[in-house]
């Protein structure tokens, strides 16, 4: 089936070490999306490529970056992460036009 | 700014009561509207989505939802709901001419006791 994966589900990492999220698809969208979501509370995004053009958000803090090297895989990179950062993390794709798809998510814990 | 708008944060029922979700939105120009749903543990799944044409759209598992253009409102509804309908409801918005991204309400946790 095609779909969104996310890598890992869970991840544990301690404050201000650098942590890396995957995302990968097989649904061959153009468009990927990066959301934080805080427990009750609607996602917010991040940040999106539609191909290799990057979209941040204005208010996305510079510790948080993407990468996006091919049409299937998105990285979620948090340079340095604080206690505030802990938060489940969400991949989505979408055509140009289209719903967004959304993978399971990673749950980032930071200690 | 743009912004959606969900009335409930809280809602209980029990089976087979029918349900309303609130939804209302303020942007005047062209919107894509959508229903997603997280049941407890899994990822948002779409319920149904709104584009053009008919207001009432049907979604999975008897969800149906209303456009109301003059009301900027989308409210989702079913008429009996069950004890594995329990999960949290995401309304979203995209603004056609604006860009890719979907603004989501701030959820309703919907609790259906048997």
């Amino acid at each position: 089936d095609a779909m969104v994966i996310q890598n890992p589900r869970y991840q544990v990492t301690q404050f201000g070490k650098p942590v890396t999220l995957s995302c990968s698809q097989t649904l061959n969208h153009n468009v990927m999306y990066w959301y934080q979501q805080k427990s009750s509370q609607a996602p917010k995004l991040l940040f999106h490529y539609y191909d290799k053009d990057f979209n941040n958000e204005a208010d996305t803090p510079d510790n948080f970056q993407s990468r996006r090297p091919n049409t299937s895989f998105c990285f979620l990179d948090i340079r340095s992460p604080g206690l505030g950062d802990a938060a489940m993390y969400l991949c989505a794709t979408s055509r140009p036009v289209g719903e967004q798809f959304f993978g399971p998510g990673t749950r980032l814990t930071v200690l | 700014a743009q912004s959606v708008s969900q009335h409930n944060h809280h809602v209980i029922l029990s089976e087979a009561a029918s349900l309303e979700l609130g939804c209302n939105y303020s942007y005047g120009g062209t919107v894509n509207l959508f229903w997603y749903v997280q049941y407890p543990g899994q990822h948002l799944q779409l319920l149904l989505k709104y584009f053009s044409g008919d207001p009432l759209v049907k979604g999975i598992k008897g969800f149906e939802a209303e456009f109301i253009k003059s009301k900027f409102s989308f409210n989702l509804r079913k008429p009996s709901v069950q004890w594995s309908d329990t999960a949290e409801y995401f309304c979203a918005v995209k603004l056609v001419d604006s860009s890719y991204k979907l603004i989501f309400g701030s959820g309703t946790r919907l609790l259906v006791r048997p």
